[in-house]
């Protein structure tokens, strides 16, 4: 069992607007940033948000990331098939002083 | 280029131990916080430990507190660790990871399968 929930699912069709929620408690994703990660069939995961919406050098605009409270949320629009990955949050967790991720999703591309 | 290449992983039997490393490139090592992250087969992924600059900080996750050990070598930009006591659960890719921000850099990973 993940300390972060995330659906272990979510499905879109090419060109729409898909999101992916992460939802924590005070003790990480309330109280700390929170970074996605893209983890591509067979591949090494890649750092695609951190510090909640900062996108690193290459990962274009229309993937965004936000939070509210002890919830974060990973939006991808104009849904292309290269999407179709596994996708993670994380966040340092205070109380147990380790980073946390959460168990993933699986985002279709229909 | 940016580069982490593990490598040390391999058949264990329970209760063995090994020693992962990992080879960095392309960026001033001594600068960053590292980390081990793994990955069970088909399973999530779970951060193991991280280690500070200068090594003075690890911290590391309870389920391998007290048989796993993140250490490093600046001179030689080099990340380790060190697995005692293996046990079947802890079957699973080990990746090394650059942090700040965390999993900015990954390895290709390295697989480490603990059977008998």
């Amino acid at each position: 069992q993940s300390v972060l929930t995330q659906p272990p699912s979510a499905s879109g069709t090419p060109g729409q607007r898909v999101t992916i929620s992460c939802s924590g408690s005070s003790s990480n994703v309330g109280s700390q940033t929170v970074n996605w990660y893209q983890q591509l069939p067979g591949m090494a995961p890649k750092l695609l948000m951190y510090s909640n919406d900062q996108r690193p050098s290459g990962v274009p605009d229309r993937i965004s990331g936000s939070k509210s409270g002890t919830s974060a949320s990973l939006a991808i629009s104009g849904l292309q098939s290269e999407d179709e990955a596994d996708y993670y949050c994380a966040a340092w967790d205070d109380s147990l002083n380790n980073w946390v991720f959460g168990g993933g999703t699986k985002l279709t591309v229909l | 280029e940016v580069q982490l290449v593990e490598s040390g992983g391999g058949l264990v039997q329970p209760g063995g131990s090994l020693r992962l490393s990992c080879a960095a490139s392309g960026f001033t090592f001594s600068s960053y916080w590292m980390s081990w992250v793994r990955q069970a087969p088909g399973k999530g992924l779970e951060w193991v430990a991280n280690i500070k600059q200068d090594g003075s900080e690890k911290n590391h996750v309870d389920s391998v507190k007290g048989r796993f050990t993140i250490s490093r070598d600046n001179a030689k930009n080099s990340l380790f660790l060190q697995m005692n006591s293996l046990r079947a659960e802890d079957t699973a890719v080990y990746y090394c990871a650059r942090d700040h921000p965390m999993g900015s850099a990954w390895g290709q990973g390295t697989l480490v399968t603990v059977s008998s």
